[in-house]
């Protein structure tokens, strides 16, 4: 069984400055699919950064970056530059290669204070 | 292109009584899934389709839990004798089909805004 654990209820974070989002995560498989979504009020679930397992280097979106350990099974995810418009509800996610299942972990609730 | 809706945005009904919540996914996706959030976590696989066949139901809770998808497109997730801890969110998500085993294509699942279901 997989397992996504974000350790982090909320968060916080005042505009322009840097904030990572921890995410640790457990799996017997080798090759698999990490994400970073974000879930605003409005419940649309969006997806922002997306991590193959095979590939070592980290992936990059704009002000959106991620800290990939394969070995120690954690993926982070870091936004720099914060602006209001990304608060949210952010959820680590993982998914088998082959698999249809996505797998959430808990959530972070994101807080921008202007 | 529209993105995937879901109805009623809301709904709110007794214990004991039956419901429907409809997905209508992205035109041309042939992958179905629905995903249930209780409040405060995140969501939770139920079921997927492959066309019109329930490829992976191994996520429904109960057999109070059915789901259907007749002609490979709109699907309705249906709820018999509901109770209040069947209240939640139920996203729907739909996404071009898998890639090949093998093969590295992961197409990327598009949710709805969800149903917030209300269990009194």
């Amino acid at each position: 069984a997989q397992t996504v654990t974000q350790s982090q209820p909320e968060m916080s974070v005042q505009e322009a400055e840097t904030v990572t989002l921890s995410c640790t995560y457990d799996t017997s498989e080798s090759d698999y699919y990490l994400f970073w979504y974000k879930q605003p009020p409005s419940r649309q679930m969006i997806l922002v950064i997306r991590q193959e397992a095979y590939k070592q280097q980290n992936a990059t979106e704009n002000r959106f970056s991620v800290n990939f350990q394969k070995a120690a099974k954690s993926f982070s995810l870091k936004i720099s530059d914060s602006q209001l418009g990304d608060a949210a509800m952010y959820f680590c996610v993982l998914i088998q290669r082959g698999a249809q299942k996505l797998v959430f972990g808990q959530g972070t609730r994101l807080t921008i204070n202007p | 292109g529209a993105g995937v809706s879901q109805t009623p945005s809301n709904k709110v009904t007794e214990k004991g009584k039956y419901v429907e919540l409809r997905c209508d996914p992205i035109s041309g996706h042939t992958a179905l899934y629905w995903y249930r959030q209780s409040l405060g976590q995140g969501p939770e696989f139920l079921i997927y389709f492959q066309g019109t066949g329930a490829a992976d139901d191994s996520g429904l809770p109960n057999d109070r839990f059915f789901a259907v998808r007749p002609e490979g497109s709109v699907s309705t997730l249906k709820i018999q004798r509901t109770e209040r801890g069947d209240s939640a969110v139920y996203l729907c998500a739909s996404s071009l089909k898998s890639g090949l085993a093998g093969g590295r294509i992961y197409n990327e699942q598009f949710f709805g805004p969800g149903t917030r279901l209300t269990v009194l």
